[in-house]
């Protein structure tokens, strides 16, 4: 039971590049959760999917694109990466009593 | 939308001593506030949450207080010690639906 796995754990981008960050989930969890990290800042919802074929917008969901793949997965796509999306960005899920279990981050330079 | 304001930022006690931290929240339909822990490079783990319907809860020496009048809740740490250490985060749900939003976090350094 590896919980909530997210790739890559690192990544180095140029400006323009863009790239996907892989989710999955193995406890069954309807809810999965895009949140990115940054000094100061705290954790803010990019994307939320309450169940197969559904998102919705978070916090600041500008600059990204979701897609819940089947009931295990939800990636996290950056079409045109920007210097301002420098961040570690966590994967959750949520079980029915709404508590949250995140992946182990990752790591997101954009020169 | 719903706004999570958490205080203080930083915060620095001596192991045995009390630790409070703080959070307000905008949107009153708000019904469940969780409390998490993050310590250094590692991901935020839930420690403790409360639903609206309760005004307390507590897990040993973590207690966590709600006012739904004044929209505000407290974590509560007492006895504290150095694996205390961490940064804490506060969040609230939106109305009816799973999302959370979470305060800027309390940077918590526990002195032996």
């Amino acid at each position: 039971n590896a919980g909530v796995t997210q790739t890559p754990k690192f990544q180095v981008l140029k400006t323009g590049q863009s790239m996907t960050l892989q989710c999955a989930q193995d406890m069954n969890h309807n809810s999965m959760y895009w949140y990115r990290q940054d000094p100061g800042m705290g954790l803010r919802l990019i994307y939320y999917s309450a169940s197969e074929g559904t998102t919705d917008k978070g916090e600041v969901p500008n600059g990204y694109n979701v897609s819940r793949l089947n009931k295990r997965e939800f990636s996290l796509r950056l079409e045109s990466a920007a210097p301002s999306q420098t961040s570690v960005y966590f994967c959750a899920s949520s079980d029915p009593r709404g508590e949250l279990f995140f992946g182990e981050g990752s790591r997101l330079t954009v020169l | 939308g719903e706004n999570v304001e958490q205080h203080p930022s930083t915060l620095s006690v001596q192991e045995g001593d009390s630790a409070v931290i703080k959070c307000t929240y905008s949107d009153s339909a708000s019904n469940y506030f969780p409390w998490y822990k993050q310590e250094l490079g590692k991901r935020p783990q839930l420690i403790i949450d409360i639903r609206s319907n309760v005004g307390e809860k507590k897990d040993q020496r973590i207690a966590v207080t709600l006012n739904k009048t004044a929209k505000h809740f407290s974590l509560h740490i007492t006895e504290t010690q150095p694996e205390d250490s961490a940064v804490y985060f506060c969040a609230a749900s939106l109305y009816n639906t799973d999302k959370l939003i979470f305060g800027t976090g309390t940077r918590l350094q526990v002195f032996p």
